[in-house]
């Protein structure tokens, strides 16, 4: 597609559901990113995918948090059980590089805005 | 602990006047800074991605300067327009590509 897509654009869900986020990225871009971002907070790094290589998971905030890219290309994020601190609007990003487009940085969706009731 | 401060965290300008805000970010290990604006309801887009120590980069209206070797990175808007009101992040990268964000300032342009 044109641009970085991410679905839901909204959710609501109660405590102790589970849910899952996705994103589609730009057709050929390599490297993808979740970030989260709380109220007030700044973006938080969860995860990455870069290629074929194994995804850096440092960032996910606890065991109920997965992430998934089939093909390269789709990924999904999954949180299991979900908590009241989970609300937030998680982004995702992607680019060619890891290091980002020397002159666009990343490219960002939309974002899914999660709260958890 | 790596930190990257903004601020102001909020800014009121009247529509015409020009303003600016600061990023300050680690020293070491720098590989590149970061800048987006992010409307709401919107994705955040990216303004400049600056590199060199010196550097100063232009785009229309917005401007921003680095320093790198005090840590601290200025964007400038001149004339602000109410289509300028918008959430500005700025993110430092280190040399092994990880991104380290501020929380932001957030822009209000009055008419």
């Amino acid at each position: 597609g044109a641009g970085v897509s991410q679905s839901p654009s909204n959710k609501v869900t109660e405590k102790g559901k589970d849910v899952e986020l996705r994103c589609d990225p730009i057709s050929g871009h390599t490297a993808l990113y979740w970030y989260r971002q709380s109220l007030g907070q700044g973006l938080e790094f969860l995860i990455y995918f870069q290629g074929n290589s194994a995804p850096d998971k440092s960032g996910l905030p606890s065991d109920r948090f997965s992430a998934e890219r089939t093909g390269g290309s789709v990924s999904t994020l999954t949180i299991q059980r979900t908590q009241q601190e989970d609300s937030a609007v998680y982004l995702c990003a992607s680019s060619f590089l890891l290091r980002g487009d020397a002159n666009y940085g990343y490219t960002f969706g939309s974002g899914t805005r999660l709260t958890v009731v | 602990i790596l930190n990257v401060e903004q601020s102001p965290q909020s800014l009121h300008v009247q529509e015409g006047d020009s303003t600016n805000f600061t990023c300050s970010f680690p020293s070491s290990n720098f590989y590149a800074l970061h800048w987006y604006r992010w409307e709401t309801a919107k994705s955040p887009e990216a303004l400049f991605v600056m590199t060199l120590n010196g550097d100063e980069k232009k785009k229309g209206r917005i401007s921003a300067t680095l320093n790198t070797k005090e840590g601290y990175s200025y964007l400038y808007i001149k004339g602000s327009q109410p289509e300028d009101s918008a959430t500005y992040l700025c993110a430092y990268m280190d040399s092994n590509y990880q991104l380290i964000w501020g929380a932001g300032t957030k822009l209000i342009i009055k008419p």
